[in-house]
């Protein structure tokens, strides 16, 4: 079994401030890791995911992520946050060992950047 | 462009009067998964399926039910709808498990 833990439920920032959304999972074997964005009455968006390679993942609008293995950690960070990332973030993770396994998601965290 | 579309986008229906969602996908992807999200929380899996194969999650009320009648299309039955059925309903799909899934809009339900 495995679990993901989103340790800030909101996170409060001002625009153009860095900001770092926390991750931690638990499993005991390898995983992929993803983070979605949700936006107001919206599904999930896929932001970025590491599946194998470069621990450092990047997404097109600035965000990164860096799987850290020996702390089980996937820690969403963005250097200058905009209004428009006002929004949820869920980090979710998957066993890609088990041909049956499913996503399991974080309980969010609601970033919310003020002017 | 290819993408998963659910419809409605909003849905309003009495307590205990049956209700439908439909999601429909051009991804061609094998799993089609359906969840429901309340305010604040984390999407909770209901059940999935792997190209014709059903799998209900252990704690999925049997209120809720599902069909796929082909590849593209996935249908979410809720039989009689309680106050607590409440919430948004997502789809997604991805090519295979582990995967990274693609969601669509989502339906909010609301149950009067």
């Amino acid at each position: 079994a495995q679990s993901v833990t989103q340790l800030d439920s909101q996170v409060p920032v001002f625009e153009e401030a860095p900001v770092e959304l926390r991750c931690n999972y638990s499993s005991s074997v390898s995983v992929y890791l993803f983070w979605y964005v949700q936006y107001p009455n919206q599904g999930l968006q896929l932001l970025l995911k590491y599946l194998s390679g470069s621990t450092l993942v990047e997404s097109i609008n600035g965000f990164e992520a860096e799987f850290n293995k020996s702390q089980t950690s996937f820690h969403l960070r963005k250097p200058s946050v905009h209004i428009s990332d006002t929004a949820e973030y869920f980090c979710a993770v998957s066993d890609h060992n088990n041909a049956g396994n499913m996503l399991t998601f974080g309980g969010g965290t609601r970033l919310m950047v003020k002017p | 462009d290819a993408m998963v579309i659910q419809n409605p986008r909003y849905q309003v229906t009495q307590f205990g009067k049956p209700v439908t969602l439909s999601c429909s996908q051009t991804l061609n992807h094998n799993v089609m998964y359906w969840y429901q999200q309340k305010s604040s929380q984390a999407p909770k899996l209901l059940f999935h399926y792997y190209d014709k194969d059903f799998n209900n999650e252990a704690d999925t009320p049997d209120n809720f039910q599902s069909r796929r009648p082909n590849t593209s299309f996935c249908f979410l039955d809720i039989r009689s709808p309680g106050l607590g059925d409440a919430a948004m309903y997502l789809c997604a799909t991805s090519i295979d498990f582990g995967n990274e899934q693609y969601f669509g809009p989502g339906t909010r339900l609301t149950v009067t």
